[in-house]
């Protein structure tokens, strides 16, 4: 079981928009609408972020979206906070009950 | 509001058995969701491990199926993970999790760390 493709690290400035990519294939990503996102911060427990592609769970600021096109997905951040520096993961249902994570990507604010 | 806590030895001998126990509050295990067991490496990504129903129905990663038993004792509103003949690459931040709808992990653990050294 391969994990997820993400970038292993993202940048931007306070104010601005990023967007992290997950790589999977057909058989995960592409295959069903069900890729969440996790924020984790240091020493913490991930956090979910979105869920079923693009649905924000209550308490989640709109400035985290997600999308999916083929076997891609992403998470896209809007005006940048400094609070919003941490690692993302995606994860994706991969068929018969299992799951795949992606590597992880650190984003760091500017 | 649920939350989990899980608990267990931190440190584990090589070729021995991990055993972890993830306490349920807030909510009746039996009232539904799948329960799972996710676990990081230090410094790298997460890893989903297993998920079980509370009538004992189980799903475990390929990867690790071979070594990993989950289960799950309703009088205690807990859950149990089981893995067998661990080495070094065992050694992770282990965490528990509720498992919504079957599709995403919702409220997490705090976790609890895992070293395997003799």
């Amino acid at each position: 079981q391969s994990a997820l493709t993400q970038p292993a690290s993202v940048s931007g400035s306070p104010g601005q928009s990023i967007t992290i990519s997950c790589t999977g294939t057909s058989s995960d990503v592409g295959g069903y609408n069900y890729v969440s996102w996790y924020q984790q911060h240091p020493g913490k427990a991930p956090k979910l972020m979105i869920y079923d592609v693009n649905k924000r769970p209550s308490g989640v600021s709109n400035r985290f979206s997600g999308s999916k096109s083929g076997n891609t997905a992403s998470l896209t951040i809007s005006g940048l906070q400094a609070e919003d520096e941490a690692d993302y993961s995606c994860c994706s249902y991969a068929g018969s009950s299992t799951f795949r994570f992606g590597g992880g990507t650190k984003l760091t604010v500017l | 509001q649920v939350q989990l806590q899980e608990s267990g030895p931190g440190l584990v001998k090589p070729s021995e058995t991990l055993s972890l126990t993830c306490t349920v509050s807030g909510y009746s295990i039996t009232r539904g969701y799948y329960w799972g067991w996710i676990r990081q490496p230090p410094g790298k990504g997460l890893e989903w491990i297993g998920s079980i129903h509370y009538s004992g129905n189980t799903h475990y990663n390929p990867s690790l199926k071979s070594r990993v038993t989950m289960s799950v004792d309703t009088s205690k509103n807990h859950f149990s993970l089981k893995m067998r003949s661990v080495t070094a690459a065992d050694t992770a931040v282990y965490y528990c999790a509720t498992i919504y709808d079957g599709a995403y992990m919702d409220v997490w653990g705090k976790g609890t760390t895992v070293t395997v050294s003799s």
